[in-house]
């Protein structure tokens, strides 16, 4: 079975300044991976997926992430934040290929601070 | 429409009586899932339904709760006997089949459900 872990449950960060999210997975199989989003009083939008290829993958508002196999990663990350950016972020994995469940980490919210 | 549409979108009832909440999925989409989301809380797994597999209810949190499937159309989650604790957004959401190279959920908007 897959398990998604998101350590930081709060990041505050200033605007404009650089933001990273952490992600980290288990899972004995391969996987794909997203980052949702979630505004404030709004439902879940897809962010970002990796399903296979470049490591690198980039999202919408100049969000991007990084697959890395060797440490179980895929953490999320943005050279500079804006306040529309406040929001929550939820990692999630499914492993490909089989038909098990979609597993979400917990969540982080994303403060921007003017 | 072409998303996943939720009903009612929100709801207020008394401690004790029986609700009903409603997913119509994305056409197509044979995964369907059910998620709870307290307020100021992530998401929490209640049940998922996989074409015509049995579902996979390990996440609903007691004989409460229920949900219903026809086919790879349109779900119910039941809530019996309401309790306060009850109180939260019921997220659906809906996939390709996961064997498929995607696995991407698409939600709906969600039902709010507010316990007095």
């Amino acid at each position: 079975a897959q398990s998604v872990t998101q350590l930081d449950s709060q990041v505050p960060v200033f605007e404009e300044a650089p933001v990273e999210l952490r992600c980290n997975y288990s899972s004995s199989v391969s996987v794909y991976l997203f980052w949702y989003v979630q505004y404030p009083n709004q439902g879940l939008q897809l962010l970002l997926k990796y399903l296979s290829g470049s490591t690198l993958v980039k999202g919408i508002n100049g969000f991007e992430a990084e697959f890395n196999k060797s440490q179980t990663s895929f953490h999320l990350r943005k050279p500079s934040v804006h306040i529309s950016d406040t929001a929550e972020y939820f990692c999630a994995v499914i492993t490909s290929g089989g038909y098990q469940k979609v597993t979400f980490g917990t969540g982080t919210k994303l403060q921007v601070i003017p | 429409g072409a998303g996943v549409s939720q009903s009612p979108s929100n709801k207020v009832t008394e401690k004790g009586k029986d609700v009903e909440l409603r997913c119509d999925p994305i056409s197509g989409h044979t995964a369907l899932y059910w998620y709870r989301q307290r307020l100021g809380q992530g998401l929490e797994f209640l049940i998922y339904f996989q074409g015509n597999s049995a579902p996979d209810k390990s996440g609903l949190p007691s004989d409460r709760f229920s949900a219903e499937r026809t086919g790879e159309s349109v779900s119910t989650l039941t809530i019996q006997r309401t309790q306060q604790e009850d109180s939260a957004v019921y997220l659906c959401a809906s996939s390709l089949a996961p064997g498929m190279r995607t696995g991407e959920l698409f939600f709906g908007e969600g039902s709010r459900l507010t316990v007095l």
